[in-house]
């Protein structure tokens, strides 16, 4: 069974910051990667995804992801934050069957300060 | 933009009743899925639907929970009798290709 590993269960970063949120997930064969946000009294919205192809992946609002297949690994980066970025972090992973099941990471709380 | 329906947002029983909780996919997504998030954790599957069809249910505590979608559209998560322990948010989600999930806001259930 795959499973998906937060490090960080909370991170506090004044504005202008640089911010990296790790995400570790064990699965032997072919995976898809997602980050989510879910900012507060929202409901779950996609950062973005990794499918194939060209492992730094930008999503929306400057965030951006790196798929290190060696390492297992799918850290979210931005190079500045924002106080509008604070919000819950969720890394997730399906596998390339055909359930295409989310299983997500335990959430990385961002609190930024202004 | 079309988003994921859910009712009610918030709920709050006693434990030993009977709690319902509806979801109206995006239009056109034929797999729909249960999760639950309890507090401080990330969602875990409880259901998936591909139409009317059930993809797995191995999750679902099923001497107490059921979930339904009858005609492959909008769907229900029932609780029969609710505990202590099902207190959580119970997020729906649909997918048109299986490649990404679109959530619904969430249902905030407290059993008292």
């Amino acid at each position: 069974a795959q499973s998906v590993s937060q490090h960080n269960h909370h991170v506090i970063l004044s504005e202008a910051a640089s911010l990296e949120l790790g995400c570790n997930y064990s699965y032997g064969g072919t995976v898809n990667l997602f980050w989510y946000v879910q900012y507060p009294g929202q409901h779950l919205q996609l950062l973005l995804k990794y499918f194939s192809g060209d492992p730094l992946v930008k999503g929306i609002k400057g965030f951006e992801a790196e798929f290190i297949k060696s390492k297992f690994s799918f850290n979210l980066r931005k190079p500045s934050v924002q106080w509008s970025d604070t919000a819950e972090y969720f890394c997730a992973v399906t596998s390339s069957g055909s359930a295409r099941q989310l299983t997500f990471g335990s959430g990385t709380q961002l609190t930024v300060l202004p | 933009e079309a988003e994921v329906a859910q009712s009610p947002r918030y709920k709050i029983t006693e434990k030993s009743q009977a709690v319902a909780f509806w979801c109206d996919p995006i239009s056109g997504h034929a797999t729909l899925y249960w999760y639950r998030q309890i507090l401080g954790q990330g969602p875990e599957l409880l259901v998936q639907f591909q139409d009317e069809s059930v993809v797995d249910d191995s999750q679902l505590p099923k001497d107490r929970f059921s979930a339904e979608r009858l005609k492959g559209v909008d769907s229900t998560l029932k609780i029969q009798p609710a505990e202590l322990g099902d207190s959580a948010m119970y997020l729906c989600a649909s997918s048109y290709t299986g490649n990404e999930q679109f959530f619904g806001p969430g249902t905030r259930l407290t059993v008292l």
